[in-house]
């Protein structure tokens, strides 16, 4: 099976910048993934790791460590529409290489 | 534009009711669907893969019979709730799963379906 971690909640005020970890163990470890979840709403797609180090797209950015099991996405320039949920899921090759399992996500809260 | 059709978004109904909820795949045909259910503050729990022309695989502690998925037609599946009780209120999401036109993002979700059963 797998295990996702992450922080429960954060809060951070607007125009700053915030990272929310996330660590996991799989044994089949095809690829990460960010979404950003508003309440009541299906989640969007943020990015994607699958390689070692840094992807950036534009405000976001998402790291990945593979042996270290961890991974963070950073968002700069925080706005009020960036208060979310932000889900880590972790995509192993069980289920035919596209299954995903989500962590319990990161509620984060920006704040004037 | 919208790549996955969701409906209904929201359904209210009686205890013991059966409700039907239909995730179509607008643009390409799609041989896997996801279905999870999220409930209040928490995370997306997967449910079952659907699989088109095939039974569906069942995660752990899903129950198969009350939880019955059809995926018929490669750009169609459903999910019906069958006796719902209370504590099937939940938010139902599916996903279509794409695979080697673009598995940097490997599902893309419907808008989901708010049940709430009185």
């Amino acid at each position: 099976g797998q295990n996702i971690d992450q922080p429960t909640e954060m809060t951070a005020t607007e125009g700053a910048i915030v990272q929310i970890n996330c660590t996991y163990q799989t044994s089949g470890f095809n690829g990460l993934f960010w979404y950003q979840q508003h309440a009541g709403e299906a989640p969007t797609f943020l990015s994607y790791n699958v390689l070692d180090g840094l992807e950036e797209k534009g405000r976001f950015s998402s790291f990945l460590s593979r042996s270290k099991g961890y991974s963070y996405l950073l968002l700069k320039e925080l706005q009020m529409k960036d208060s979310a949920s932000y889900l880590c899921a972790v995509r192993d090759w069980a289920g035919g290489g596209n299954k995903l399992t989500f962590g319990t996500g990161t509620q984060l809260k920006v704040e004037l | 534009g919208a790549v996955v059709s969701q409906h209904p978004s929201w359904v209210i109904c009686k205890s013991g009711t059966s409700v039907k909820i239909e995730c179509r795949s607008l643009d390409f045909q799609a041989t896997t669907m996801f279905w999870y259910r999220q409930f209040p503050k928490q995370s997306l729990m997967l449910m079952a893969t659907s699989n088109e022309g095939s039974k569906a695989t069942y995660e752990q502690g899903v129950e198969k019979d009350k939880f019955l998925i059809n995926h018929a037609s490669l750009t169609l599946s459903t999910l019906t709730v069958t006796s719902a009780h209370p504590e099937d209120s939940s938010f139902y999401i599916c996903s279509v799963g794409i695979f080697g036109t673009d598995l940097n993002q490997p599902q893309h979700f419907g808008d989901g379906t708010r049940l709430s059963i009185l």
